[in-house]
């Protein structure tokens, strides 16, 4: 159980264009899905925490015109990248958590995002 | 300000010893901790975790140990096996945190065989 998935999982783009991430629990409502991003050897840094049907919040430093996220249902949150440049390739992970779960987060795959 | 530290980016064990990886916290108001496993190009995987009102918590093979005064927690992986090689991460969370997770760094655990 507590299965999430990311889709793509590897993505290319040319700079200033747009690239949505997809983040589904599989098995089970989340109730707060969670955007992190990851650089090489270094650790994962929350970018932004989002409620079903809510705004999400953004961690300082973070864009949120940049990144949008929407939490539209209890399975479904997905983060377009506006406008990418070069520097936002990374790598992006979305985890998401339930009632019953404590703090435990269960993570999806991630995403490997590339602006040329 | 890391508020979780692992000052351990890399360790070596030999398959069948104990692995054991440490985890440093600043923040006095996390009161639960977590270690998550990650391997290349894929998410972490949620491995065992402790809330502070505990100082040992076992699952398997794989043993949390907390020492909330010296803020302190430590993850023992014994025996060790070649399919532990993996980056760790410890995470903590508070009560008043809405559930966010703060990350350690990382350390790489090698397992040879």
């Amino acid at each position: 159980g507590a299965v999430v998935s990311q889709h793509p999982s590897r993505v290319i783009c040319k700079s200033g264009t747009s690239v949505k991430i997809e983040c589904r629990s599989l098995d089970f409502q989340a109730t707060t899905m969670f955007w992190y991003r990851q650089f090489p050897k270094q650790s994962l840094m929350l970018m932004a925490t989002s409620n079903e049907g809510s705004k999400a919040t953004y961690e300082q430093g973070v864009e949120k015109d940049k990144f949008l996220i929407n939490h539209a249902s209890l399975t479904l949150s997905t983060l377009t990248v506006t406008s990418a440049h070069p520097e936002d390739s990374s790598f992006y992970i979305c985890s998401a958590t339930t009632v019953g779960a404590h703090y435990e987060q269960y993570f999806g795959p991630g995403t490997r995002l590339t602006v040329t | 300000d890391q508020q979780v530290k692992q000052n351990s980016p890399s360790l070596s064990v030999q398959e069948g010893r104990i692995s054991i990886l440490n985890c440093d916290y600043t923040n006095s108001m996390f009161d639960y901790f977590l270690w998550y496993k990650k391997y290349p190009a894929e998410g972490p995987t949620f491995l065992i975790s402790i809330s502070s009102i505990k100082d040992k918590n076992e699952d398997g093979r794989f043993t949390v140990f907390l020492n909330k005064s010296a803020k302190h927690l430590s993850l023992h992986i014994v025996p060790s096996q070649p399919g532990d090689s993996a980056v760790y991460f410890c995470a903590a969370s508070s009560s008043g945190s809405a559930r966010q997770l703060t990350f350690g760094s990382g350390t790489q655990l090698t397992v040879l065989p």
